[in-house]
């Protein structure tokens, strides 16, 4: 059974520091892996998708990079704003169509 | 990628009652997912609906409390039935939108509070 782990569970740091996420899953058969950013009370936006294949995606001040063979992903998010104060999650699932398989998140806090 | 209509956004119910949330895609799907995001938690999928056939429910969810329906292949609602404050949850539907920008796209959640 997969399970995804996101440490820390919270973070705080001051505006225009560097942001380190991390994601760890026990199966390494995936097929693709995704970020999400939450908003409290709200839906989850979609931020990144890494492929099995790829090892890296860029967006803006986001990157994600996936070791696939040691189950894990990091997500690294440059010189943060306070409005990148959100929770973060990150999935993973076996194939196309198939059900996701979320982290417990990572509660993220940026300070002006 | 798709585009998901969550509705309502949020209801504050008495127990003992049921609400039904709808979601409706702006493209054709397959499958579309429902989540249960308890306070504090992660999402824990409930069910999984394709058109035409019913419903695939997860360990620890049973049709009669949270029946789906799919009648075509843009839309679906989830009811939760004879809630109980332990239902206070926010509820999400979500669909694989494929093609070019493709990945999970989750609609805007509905946060229920049960009193």
């Amino acid at each position: 059974k997969q399970e995804v782990t996101q440490i820390p569970a919270a973070l705080s740091v001051p505006e225009g520091e560097n942001l380190v996420l991390n994601c760890s899953f026990t199966d390494s058969a995936i097929y693709n892996l995704q970020w999400f950013r939450q908003d409290p009370g709200k839906g989850l936006t979609s931020l990144l998708l890494i492929q099995s294949s790829q090892r890296e995606q860029t967006s803006g001040r986001l990157n994600a990079s996936l070791d696939k063979s040691s189950g894990r992903s990091t997500l690294y998010i440059a010189a943060s704003q306070p409005g990148d104060s959100a929770t973060y999650l990150c999935a993973v699932y076996p194939a196309a169509g198939n059900k996701l398989t979320f982290g417990g998140g990572t509660r993220v806090l940026v300070k002006p | 990628s798709a585009v998901i209509s969550q509705k309502p956004s949020r209801d504050i119910c008495q127990r003992g009652t049921s609400l039904t949330i709808q979601c409706q895609v702006d493209s054709q799907v397959t499958m579309m997912f429902w989540y249960r995001q308890q306070p504090g938690q992660s999402l824990t999928l409930i069910a999984t609906a394709n058109q035409g056939s019913e419903a695939t429910y997860e360990s620890g969810f049973v049709i009669d409390k949270f029946p789906i329906s799919r009648p075509n292949l843009t839309f679906s609602t989830l009811t939760v039935s004879n809630m109980s404050p332990e239902d206070s949850s926010i509820y999400l539907c979500s669909v694989e939108s494929l093609g070019r920008n493709y990945g999970y796209t989750f609609g805007s959640g509905t946060r229920l509070t049960v009193v």
